[in-house]
């Protein structure tokens, strides 16, 4: 098993809809969890964090699932500019090494 | 605020040639730096990261060396460029203040040809 595991999408939505991805990770002694956002030949920036209760942030909701290793992003009324990849990210083995997933894209449509 | 500097944006290099990336963070002292590789089709990859002057941990063998010689600067090199060294490389920082939050320099595209 991966170890951050991510459907590559596309994911291709109507403006205004709703859109869940998801992303499962093996070490379950990971503490730290994140979304981050990458436009085409840019840097990745972070979006949000993950809770063990679940955020919220604008449009935005992470969910966390510990129990099935399980993380989650819901975006609700899509906006053309929310056009992107979405990388799920949890921390790793080591001191200082996140593991980053390939990454979700999303193409919101007129 | 804090900034973080890393160039060039891109870069073409032929085999078996040098190389040498910089990265310079502003705004904040004593940062955790990495160095990343996103290669098409394939996730972020930590290359290197350091937790201070001198110090730096490497994640997998290569052909690829990191060193920081100021606490706000960190160089990636290599001395014989391979193709399979063709990527989008990132530098990132965090500090201890921010957790594991990492906060992105805006890449190198190289292509070794």
């Amino acid at each position: 098993r991966k170890e951050v595991e991510q459907d590559p999408g596309p994911f291709n939505v109507p403006e205004g809809a709703t859109v869940a991805f998801n992303c499962t990770y093996s070490n379950s002694a990971s503490q730290s969890f994140f979304w981050y956002r990458q436009d085409c030949r840019k840097e990745p920036k972070l979006l949000m964090s993950v809770y063990s209760s679940g955020n919220e942030d604008g449009r935005f909701t992470a969910q966390l699932n510990r129990a099935s290793q399980y993380i989650s992003l819901l975006i609700r009324d899509s906006k053309l500019s929310d056009s992107a990849t979405y990388l799920c990210v949890v921390n790793g083995r080591s001191q200082g090494n996140l593991i980053f997933g390939k990454g979700t894209k999303l193409s919101v449509k007129p | 605020s804090q900034t973080i500097h890393q160039w060039p944006a891109t870069l073409v290099q032929p085999v078996g040639s040098p190389l040498s990336l910089e990265c310079t963070v502003e705004g904040t002292s004593n940062p955790n730096l990495y160095w990343y590789r996103q290669a098409a089709g394939r996730g972020l990859q930590l290359l290197f990261y350091s937790v201070g002057i001198g110090q730096i941990s490497s994640e997998v063998p290569q052909n690829l060396s990191a060193s920081r010689p100021q606490d706000r600067q960190f160089i990636l090199s290599s001395k014989k460029l391979l193709l399979s060294d063709s990527g989008f490389y990132l530098c990132a920082w965090s500090t201890d203040a921010e957790g594991e939050k990492l906060f992105f320099g805006s890449g190198t595209q190289l292509s070794v040809l």
